[in-house]
């Protein structure tokens, strides 16, 4: 099945700089990656994705570019504040939606 | 809308019991799953369903059942819980399987003793 690395782990940046959080994977066939976010105690939540078409997309000051050739894509996020602070996870996903997560990032935003 | 609602959002099972867990949704979505997600890990997909009346096995079905009698409702059964089941469980749906966002509930923390 697909195999979806996600690295760092854990990511401390200080309040104004940006994170970036990398995820690669195997299945050359995969189309769409979507990012989600998960707050604590809560159900993971979509906060931008990226079909195969496609190599970059923004939203605010959130943005995923996609290297299909090299099968990785990445999450920027820039102008870090402390709402920002959460486990975020990269996916891919088959043509029946089976979602294949990477082992998720805690990002730390230090005031 | 409610979006994906879970029940219970805790329970403490003792080795051997059984329990079902809930899932239900309100916007008509055809497609739902069942992760579960352990310390430092992501979610593994235990079982889906593409309709009412069809489902399949994910990536970690040993130890569960699923059914799915109506588009709205995804019950997750737990048969002889064992310690190694205990973690968050996560219900989510989609209105279709390819390319679209899937919607979580808040998650079912389950310990096992």
């Amino acid at each position: 099945g697909e195999n979806v690395e996600q690295h760092p782990s854990t990511l401390s940046v200080q309040e104004g700089d940006s994170a970036v959080i990398k995820c690669t994977y195997s299945d050359s066939a995969s189309n769409y990656f979507p990012w989600y976010k998960q707050e604590l105690g809560k159900g993971p939540q979509l906060i931008i994705d990226i079909r195969s078409n496609v190599g970059e997309k923004k939203d605010q000051r959130i943005a995923v570019t996609l290297n299909k050739t090299a099968k990785h894509f990445s999450l920027h996020i820039t102008e870090t504040q402390p709402e920002d602070s959460a486990v975020y996870f990269c996916a891919t996903t088959d043509s029946w939606g089976k979602l294949q997560f990477g082992a998720g990032t805690q990002v730390v935003v230090t005031p | 809308n409610a979006g994906v609602t879970q029940t219970p959002k805790f329970r403490i099972l003792k080795i051997g019991q059984s329990m079902t867990l809930q899932c239900t949704q309100d916007m008509n979505h055809n497609y739902m799953y069942w992760y579960r997600q352990d310390p430092g890990m992501g979610l593994k997909l235990i079982y889906y369903s593409v309709g009412a009346g069809i489902t399949d096995k994910g990536e970690v079905p040993n130890g569960y059942n699923v059914s799915r009698s109506t588009t709205e409702d995804f019950p997750l059964r737990l048969e002889l819980a064992a310690p190694s089941q205990t973690s968050v469980y996560f219900c989510a749906s989609s209105w279709t399987g390819e390319a679209t966002e899937a919607f979580f509930g808040q998650g079912t923390r389950l310990t096992v003793v």
